[in-house]
């Protein structure tokens, strides 16, 4: 079966444009993150979704940050009025439920470039 | 401070040999913890899991240790190959958590012909 898929793969855009990420789980997974990877840096939590819950958005650095998952599947990244530190990749994975124990799956990730 | 740090923070090797990656946490209570291999320009996947009650576990020419009690894991990488080129990362989650991870800065190796 297909894995986590994100588009764009590539996003260069100027300072101060708002950008949409894009996120497909694989499917039946309940559980999808966002993380954060800045040049030579660990991955940073930005949001998790859990099946129909209220997502635990504690990662997300500041309210320019936003993300929403439609129907349980697909999920959108958007960042408004883009910073040059906001450059960075960001990564998407998912998981069966979201349990420690679960394995999750990340996609290839979108490297966003703010010029 | 992180809750988990890795060691070294980059290694070069030449390929036939091995090499040992560290790993320490502090994240309690715990629960398991990974080895995954990232590539450049790809995301990390998934080597190895281990829970408290487990001290090895091996994935091919990957092979992880965890000593629960002292809060340090090992990933020993045997004759590598080229394609072990990578950043190795170490992931922590504490018992009953959900969707929290915590990620160590991973260690960059790279295996030289």
């Amino acid at each position: 079966g297909a894995g986590v898929s994100q588009s764009p793969s590539n996003k260069v855009t100027e300072k101060g444009k708002d950008v949409e990420l894009r996120c497909d789980p694989i499917s039946g997974h309940t559980a999808l993150y966002w993380y954060r990877q800045s040049l030579g840096q660990g991955l940073e939590f930005l949001i998790y979704f859990q099946g129909n819950s209220a997502p635990d958005k504690s990662g997300l650095p500041s309210d320019r940050f936003s993300a929403e998952r439609t129907g349980g599947s697909v999920s959108t990244l958007t960042i408004q009025r883009t910073q040059q530190e906001d450059s960075a990749v960001y990564l998407c994975a998912s998981s069966l439920e979201g349990r420690s124990t679960d394995t999750q799956y990340f996609g290839p990730g979108t490297r966003l470039t703010v010029l | 401070k992180n809750q988990v740090e890795q060691s070294p923070q980059s290694l070069i090797i030449l390929e036939g040999k091995n090499c040992t990656l560290q790993c320490n946490y502090t994240v309690s209570p715990f629960s398991n913890l990974r080895w995954y291999k990232q590539d450049t320009g790809r995301g990390p996947v998934s080597l190895t899991i281990m829970t408290f009650s487990e001290n090895t576990k091996s994935n091919g020419r990957y092979t992880a240790t965890l000593d629960a009690d002292t809060k340090q894991s090992s990933l020993h990488i045997t004759a590598s190959q080229l394609s072990d080129s990578a950043s190795y990362i170490c992931v922590v989650s504490a018992r009953g958590s959900w969707g929290k991870f915590q990620f160590g800065a991973g260690t960059q190796v790279v295996v030289t012909p």
